[in-house]
């Protein structure tokens, strides 16, 4: 079964500082990644995905995503961290066992992002 | 804005009630999704329509609750005879291949 794991509940940094979001993942075949982010009271808005090519994808609002195949990872990373940026972040893999059409996704338990000022 | 919209936003019912959510996709998406959300934890996928025909349902989805798309439109999400253990965020979500646009979610509370 498909499963994706963000190891941080929550990861803190400053503003104007790099930031770095980890979510590893255990898929059979290739992966298509995608990750998420939730603002209280909201639904969840998509950043990026990854499905093939380029291993680093970029994202909505300056985000970006690093594919690595060997370790079995999809990180999200941002140059310069935003106090708006704080929210809460989720990454996710497609079920491939729901067939060709299927493309429900699995989701990991979420990470909260707070920039400080 | 995603262009996904659910309706109520918020919902408080009693045990043994039944409740119904509203979802209205993205209107050129042929594919749907319901998915719930507990608190402290990642969406989890209950069931997915393509046009109006249900193809999936999660485990999670037990009897007491049944889905629809007429039309393949907006889809409704009806859990019959309420328990509290129901209380979470229920999220509806719409796409076309491989990108899912999800809505404000309807929060449901089961006292």
């Amino acid at each position: 079964a498909q499963s994706v794991a963000q190891p941080e509940d929550q990861v803190n940094v400053a503003e104007g500082n790099p930031l770095t979001v980890k979510c590893t993942y255990s898929v059979s075949g290739n992966p298509y990644l995608f990750w998420y982010v939730q603002y209280p009271n909201r639904g969840l808005q998509f950043l990026l995905k990854y499905i093939t090519g380029d291993n680093l994808v970029k994202g909505s609002y300056g985000f970006e995503a690093e594919f690595n195949k060997s370790q079995t990872s999809f990180h999200l990373k941002k140059p310069s961290a935003l106090v708006s940026d704080s929210a809460l972040y989720f990454c996710a893999v497609r079920d491939m066992g729901s067939g060709e059409y299927g493309n429900k996704l699995v989701f990991g338990a979420g990470t909260i992002l707070r920039v400080k000022s | 804005d995603t262009g996904v919209s659910q309706n109520p936003r918020h919902k408080i019912t009693k045990r043994g009630q039944n409740v119904t959510f509203r979802c209205d996709p993205i209107s050129e998406h042929n594919r749907l999704y319901w998915y719930r959300q507990t608190l402290g934890q990642g969406p989890e996928f209950l069931t997915y329509f393509q046009n109006e025909a249900q193809l999936e349902k999660s485990r999670l989805l037990s009897d007491r609750f049944s889905a629809e798309r007429p039309k393949g439109s907006f889809s409704t999400l009806e859990i019959q005879r309420t328990e509290q253990g129901d209380s979470a965020m229920y999220l509806c979500a719409s796409g076309r291949s491989n990108e899912q646009f999800f809505g404000p979610g309807t929060r449901l509370t089961v006292l």
